[in-house]
Order: structure tokens, then C-alpha cells, then sequence
């Protein structure tokens, strides 16, 4: 069993519909959360960066994580054709900050 | 462009032969990482290195890999006798760590796509 599991989609969603991606984890040491998005042929962008259990919001986005269901959310809101990518989630521990786990991504495609 | 940059963008060879890739990293980063991608999956860490000093390598990174970091700047990465199943996206990132157990922010270098035939 992977320590981060992601479904990989493909979510198939109409322009301006509310988006939500989700992570499973097991490792109960990971503190840091993530969620990137990648676009084809190209390297994972950082989208949200929270640290611990809680809600962070930027714009359109949202992250959640609940650390005791080990369990992390991105909702995407006013979902737009330009957000078609795949997403994915990341997650590192205090003692290993710099190596991240991630998901397999989820694929999502915002249809005009 | 002020983001990670990376060389080349893609990268065909045969199976045997060596291939050499670079990093440059954001200027104001210490930290340096190479992480490997294949298609579906998400990055797998490879190795990091703080300033010049490489600190940790995964098992993923055998002794056919090689990873420098002179002078703390730019990093090669280099593959020798490669192998079909060393065909996949080879991502460079950077941050900046003001030591350890502190929050990092990785960005990640758009990748050499090697494709081993």
C-alpha cells in the first residue's frame, strides 16, 4: 500500500462547478501538506502550502487537512477550462521536509 | 525567467550509452533537489543536496546515477550505461531552508524528458 494515495480520475467537470480533490495518507509523522498542479510536459507548479490540520484559503482554492482522519481536500471553486490539469498532492515530515510524498495525481478536466 | 531551469527539456538515447543533465536552480535557494517522474505517477525524491554538500540519496539512485553540485550553484545530474527503465521525467527543484525541520517551499524546474530506446 502506497503512503499517499490519490484517485486518478479522469474528473470530468462543467466550467464554473465547485472541484474536489482528495488524499488519502498513512503516515501519521507527515506535517506538511501540499497540493501542485502540473500541467502536460511540464514540471509541478505549487498551488497550497498549509502546515498541521486546518483550512487555508488563496483566491479560488481551499485546502483542507484533517490530520486525524489523515485526510486532505483541494476545492477548487468557479472551476475554469484553464484549471484542466492534474493535481497533486504532496506531504513531507518535520525531520524530512525536503523529501516529499506524493500522490499519483488526479487528472481534471473543466469542459467550456 | 527567474524559476529553476533545466537542460535539456528532452533527451533521446540508446540503451548503454551516458546522458548528463542540468539544473540551475532559483539564485537565492541553498537547497537543491532531483526527483523522477514516470508517466501516471507522481515524483519520486532521488537525492538533495544543501549548498555543495549532497545529503541524503534515496535507493532509487543506483550506482549507475551520479548527482554534483559544485560550488553550490548549478547541479548536473548524470546517468551512466542507461537502461529502458530509466525512460521518465527527471525534475529539478530548489528552496530555501533556514535549517532544519523548517517549512520548505519546493519549485519545481519544468524536467528532461528521457526516453532510453
Amino acid at each position: 500500500q502506497k503512503e499517499v494515495e490519490q484517485d486518478p480520475g479522469p474528473l470530468s467537470v462543467p466550467e464554473g462547478a465547485i472541484v474536489s480533490l482528495n488524499c488519502t495518507y498513512s503516515n501519521s509523522a507527515f506535517q506538511y501538506f501540499m497540493w501542485y498542479r502540473q500541467y502536460s510536459r511540464k514540471g509541478p507548479e505549487l498551488l497550497m502550502y498549509t502546515y498541521s490540520s486546518g483550512n487555508k484559503e488563496d483566491g479560488r482554492f481551499t485546502a483542507q487537512v484533517d490530520k486525524s482522519s489523515k485526510y486532505i481536500s483541494l476545492f477548487i471553486r468557479d472551476s475554469q477550462p484553464s484549471d484542466s490539469a492534474t493535481y497533486l498532492c504532496a506531504m513531507s515530515g518535520v525531520d524530512s521536509s525536503y523529501k516529499l510524498i506524493f500522490g499519483s495525481g488526479t487528472r481534471l478536466l473543466v469542459r467550456p | 525567467d527567474t524559476g529553476v531551469s533545466q537542460n535539456p527539456r528532452h533527451k533521446i538515447t540508446k540503451r548503454g550509452q551516458n546522458v548528463t543533465f542540468r539544473c540551475d536552480p532559483i539564485s537565492e535557494h541553498n537547497r537543491l533537489y532531483w526527483y523522477r517522474q514516470t508517466l501516471g505517477q507522481g515524483p519520486e525524491f532521488l537525492t538533495y543536496f544543501q549548498n555543495e554538500a549532497q545529503l541524503e540519496k534515496s535507493r532509487l539512485l543506483s550506482d549507475r546515477f551520479s548527482a554534483e553540485r559544485p560550488k553550490g550553484s548549478f547541479s548536473t545530474l548524470e546517468i551512466q550505461r542507461t537502461e529502458q527503465g530509466d525512460s521518465a521525467m527527471y525534475l529539478c527543484a530548489s528552496s530555501f531552508a533556514r535549517g532544519e525541520g523548517t517549512n520548505e517551499k519546493l519549485f519545481f524546474g519544468s524536467g528532461t524528458q528521457l526516453s532510453v530506446l
